[in-house]
């Protein structure tokens, strides 16, 4: 049981280079979330999915598009990369929603990107 | 706006005794608040959950407040050893039940 997998796990990129990072979760989750974690920022949330075709923006959106095509996958994409997009990307599933549930969010082992 | 704020200082305590973080938003109503580790190099994982409707929740050396007055969560770890050392994060679920947003986690050290 694979859980949470991330590819690639390192990437330098040159200014204006275009990218997709892969998120894909073999528990049948229905939520989604993409992270960025910088030095003393905590985890910002980027962009999330609550379920198959469905997208929706979070705190840091910007340069940033994603897709949720297959429930499994959760593709975060750079079209013209920026310095400022040099973070470590985390990506968690959630089994869906319910009040009762004790859910728990699992997360990928992270992709380091530097842009240059 | 909104925000979570943990403390940015690294927490430092010696073995054996009680770790207290603490975790403050402004602007959400949070249906659940959860408390994870991070440790260098890895992604969070979850430790705690506690709901709105909660005061307190253990599980084994962990304890979770949560305040919905004063808007705050209290993480206490007992009897701390040196492999309780990491960043610990506090993330909240909003009411909607969609988005989880994080704070900025707090460091904490424990010396032998």
């Amino acid at each position: 049981n694979a859980g949470v997998t991330q590819t690639p796990k390192f990437r330098v990129l040159k200014t204006g280079q275009s990218m997709t990072l892969l998120c894909a979760q073999d528990m049948n989750h229905e939520y989604m979330y993409w992270y960025r974690q910088d030095p003393g920022m905590g985890l910002r949330l980027i962009h999330y999915s609550v379920g198959e075709g469905t997208t929706a923006k979070g705190e840091v959106p910007d340069g940033y598009n994603v897709s949720r095509l297959k429930k499994q996958n959760f593709l975060l994409g750079l079209e013209s990369a920026a310095p400022s997009q040099t973070s470590v990307y985390f990506c968690a599933s959630i089994v869906g929603w319910s009040p009762s549930m004790n859910t728990e969010a699992f997360f990928g082992q992270g992709t380091r990107l530097t842009v240059v | 706006s909104q925000k979570i704020e943990q403390n940015s200082e690294a927490l430092n305590i010696q073995e054996g005794k009680t770790a207290t973080l603490t975790c403050n938003y402004t602007n959400y109503s949070p249906a659940y608040l959860q408390w994870y580790r991070q440790d260098p190099g890895r992604g969070p994982v979850f430790l705690l959950l506690i709901r709105e409707n909660e005061k307190e929740k253990r599980k084994e050396r962990l304890k979770v407040t949560f305040d919905t007055t004063l808007k705050q969560s209290l993480f206490h770890i007992t009897a701390s050893q040196p492999a309780d050392s990491a960043t610990y994060l506090c993330a909240l679920m909003n009411t909607g039940f969609q988005k989880l947003v994080f704070g900025t986690g707090t460091r904490l050290l424990v010396s032998p």
